[in-house]
């Protein structure tokens, strides 16, 4: 069974912090997707990252796909109030290309003004 | 198209009464997802459907679960004889094969509280 496990599961800090969030697997991943979901709300895609070692930057969020395809890492520069909730990570497994994502438990942020 | 629609937002029903709830996709898309969150977890995959068939169905998906897609457009998701631990929160998405069958849209979900 494929597994995907984020740490921390909570973090919270002050506004202008820096952040990383770590998602990481024995499996290996064909491409490996960030979503962030406030409240009541479905999960929102952030990027997908598909190649090993690929990095993709969004503003202030750099996202890292482990050589391996393993593992993956979110970072946050200066993170803002704004940036407060949940972060998933989810994988697709091997060859997979049906929408059939495996999720990780999600880190929640809370970014203090 | 103003993305993934689901309804109803909330539904408290009483342990053995059954609910439906609907989930209308973006228009272009033919693949369908149902996924299931539970508080202080990651989405779990239930099923998903291409155009109007079932493609792969959750060993988590007990038998008291139907979902459909009759006309490979809007899709419903049944719970027979609901329990306590069905309670959750039921999320569709939708994708479409050309853009990548794992870029999922997903709509705002469905929260059951099964008393």
């Amino acid at each position: 069974t494929q597994l995907l496990e984020q740490s921390p599961q909570f973090l919270s800090i002050q506004e202008g912090e820096n952040l990383t969030v770590y998602c990481n697997s024995s499996s290996v991943f064909s491409s490996l997707q960030w979503y962030r979901q406030e409240p009541g709300e479905g999960p929102v895609l952030l990027v997908t990252v598909v190649t090993g070692g690929e990095v993709k930057k969004l503003k202030r969020l750099t996202f890292q796909f482990g050589d391996a395809r393993k593992d993956s890492s979110l970072h946050i520069t200066a993170a803002q109030p704004g940036d407060t909730g949940l972060y998933l990570c989810a994988g697709a497994s091997g060859s997979s290309n049906t929408g059939k994502l495996i999720f990780g438990q999600g880190t929640t942020l809370q970014v203090k003004p | 198209d103003t993305g993934v629609s689901q309804d109803p937002r909330h539904k408290i029903t009483k342990r053995g009464q059954n609910v439906t709830f609907r989930c209308d996709p973006i228009s272009e898309h033919n693949r369908l997802y149902w996924y299931r969150q539970t508080l202080g977890q990651g989405p779990e995959f239930l099923t998903y459907f291409q155009n109007e068939a079932q493609l792969e169905k959750s060993r988590l998906l007990s038998d008291r679960f139907s979902a459909e897609r009759p006309k490979g457009s809007f899709s419903t998701l049944e719970i027979q004889r609901t329990e306590q631990g069905d309670s959750a929160m039921y999320l569709c998405a939708s994708s479409q094969n050309s853009l990548g069958a794992n870029v999922l849209t997903f709509g705002a979900g469905s929260r059951l509280t099964v008393l």
